[in-house]
């Protein structure tokens, strides 16, 4: 089955400590982003990245990192979270760079710090 | 920069009823339309994906138009059922094509037994 799948779906987490949400899609995507959906902000991107070792900032890119080592992972990084990263987290992924393309997404992760 | 914008932002009506869904964009330029479902505590699945020299796109009860001149998409729900109820959004891609999927906040609908 075609999925993007994100882990994990919960976490709660104090501010400061390292954490590391991870994104795995099994359709050989070139295209993969992270997004943030926040209550009357709707969603934002984060990060993409277009193929393997090319990422790029998105709308609100402080205070997260990502990479793209395996074309089937997209890793998101929050070194020093803080409570403002509170919120729930989308990955998604599609053929190419956006160009007439559809987009998949994973469950969702709800982050919570404290 | 591009500003998606979803009208209404909440509906409630009666099962069997058709109704439609409203969503508008400031920049034309855009490489494709999409739109999606969101239901609680879930992700986004994809409903239906206009490619910009296309003027509409149908799946089953769904169909869904793009004015890309005018800047407007709509999503028409054909004899609207109960599972139905969901959070409908609206995204556009535009820039150079690397940029991702723009947002609107989403139409919240209910459909009543």
């Amino acid at each position: 089955e075609a999925q993007v799948t994100q882990n994990p779906r919960y976490l709660i987490t104090v501010t400061g400590k390292k954490l590391t949400v991870t994104c795995s899609q099994n359709m050989n995507h070139e295209y993969m982003s992270w997004y943030r959906q926040d209550p009357g902000l709707g969603l934002r991107q984060i990060y993409y990245s277009m193929n393997v070792e090319v990422t790029d900032k998105g709308d609100v890119p402080e205070g997260y990192k990502v990479s793209r080592k395996e074309k089937r992972n997209f890793p998101l990084i929050l070194e020093s979270p803080s409570p403002n990263q509170t919120s729930l987290y989308f990955c998604a992924s599609s053929l190419s760079g956006g160009l007439a393309t559809e987009a998949f997404f994973g469950q969702g992760t709800r982050l919570t710090v404290v | 920069k591009q500003e998606v914008t979803q009208i209404p932002a909440a509906l409630s009506v009666p099962e069997g009823e058709n109704l439609v869904l409203n969503c508008s964009f400031t920049d034309s330029a855009i490489y494709n339309l999409q739109w999606f479902r969101q239901d609680p505590g879930k992700g986004l699945t994809s409903l239906l994906l206009i490619q910009s020299s296309q003027r509409e796109q149908t799946s089953g009860r769904l169909n869904a138009s793009l004015d890309k001149s005018s800047g407007r998409s709509t999503l028409y729900i054909a004899a609207s059922q109960p599972g139905d109820s969901a959070t409908y959004l609206c995204a556009v891609v535009s820039g150079g094509g690397a940029d991702g999927l723009t947002f609107g906040k989403g139409t919240h609908l209910i459909i009543q037994p």
